[in-house]
């Protein structure tokens, strides 16, 4: 399996800027991608291919990466960004990240 | 407009077989390259991959699980299915249908919330 370590949370205040980390166990080349889940709900599609965002998704929020080491930056972090953020590969078969909660300050 | 909802038996007993529908509109799974993939979330936890059904009738199933796991497609009707079988109260959590093309889950259900109790 293709292991996926995400930092367990942070906590920001509105208008800075927040790098969240997702390393790989092996490389993925650029099969990345980003959820954002807020509570009671589903997961949303961010960014694809590491740094593809997703139609209607904000400028604010941006993907880099490639191999074993990626990151979402959120700039500038809004209120109602506060939510889980999800990382997921698909090069060896499809796993998941545990998941960075973001807070707001 | 893609919407997908997920629906199943709510509570359940160890040692059952879970069966869970997905049923979705605004894309067809007779579709070159789309897929249907089933993720589950335990309570205040992560996500886990499940299945995956694709428009040609191929499968993938998590290995961890697979000896446990059937997926099925009604691609007429806009449904697929997934069934678990030999539950038990690991098996409670979230379960999601999601829209796979690419190797991203674009497209997101609601879920469907399944508890495992005696």
């Amino acid at each position: 399996d293709t292991v996926l370590t995400q930092s367990p949370g942070l906590a920001v205040s509105p208008g800075e800027r927040v790098t969240i980390s997702c390393r790989a166990s092996e490389s993925v080349s650029t099969r990345m991608h980003w959820y954002q889940q807020k509570v009671g709900q589903q997961p949303k599609l961010l960014i694809y291919g590491a740094s593809y965002r997703d139609s209607g998704v904000p400028a604010r929020f941006s993907g880099s990466g490639s191999g074993t080491d990626f990151t979402l930056t959120i700039d500038p972090v809004e209120a109602n960004d506060a939510a889980t953020y999800f990382c997921q590969q698909s090069w060896n078969d499809w796993t998941f990240g545990g998941g960075t909660k973001l807070e707001l300050k | 407009q893609v919407s997908l909802k997920e629906s199943g038996p709510g509570i359940l007993q160890p040692f059952q077989t879970l069966s869970l529908t997905c049923s979705f509109s605004g894309f067809s799974l007779g579709t070159s390259n789309m897929g249907i993939g089933w993720i589950r979330q335990s309570s205040g936890k992560g996500l886990e991959y499940l299945a995956t059904i694709w428009w040609d009738g191929d499968k993938y199933f998590n290995p961890s699980l697979k000896s446990r796991l059937t997926v099925s497609k009604d691609t007429s009707n806009n449904q697929t299915f997934l069934k678990i079988a030999s539950v038990d109260t690991a098996d409670t959590g979230t379960y999601f249908c999601t829209q796979l093309m690419g190797g991203w889950f674009a497209y997101w259900g609601q879920g469907a919330l399944v508890t495992v109790s005696s």
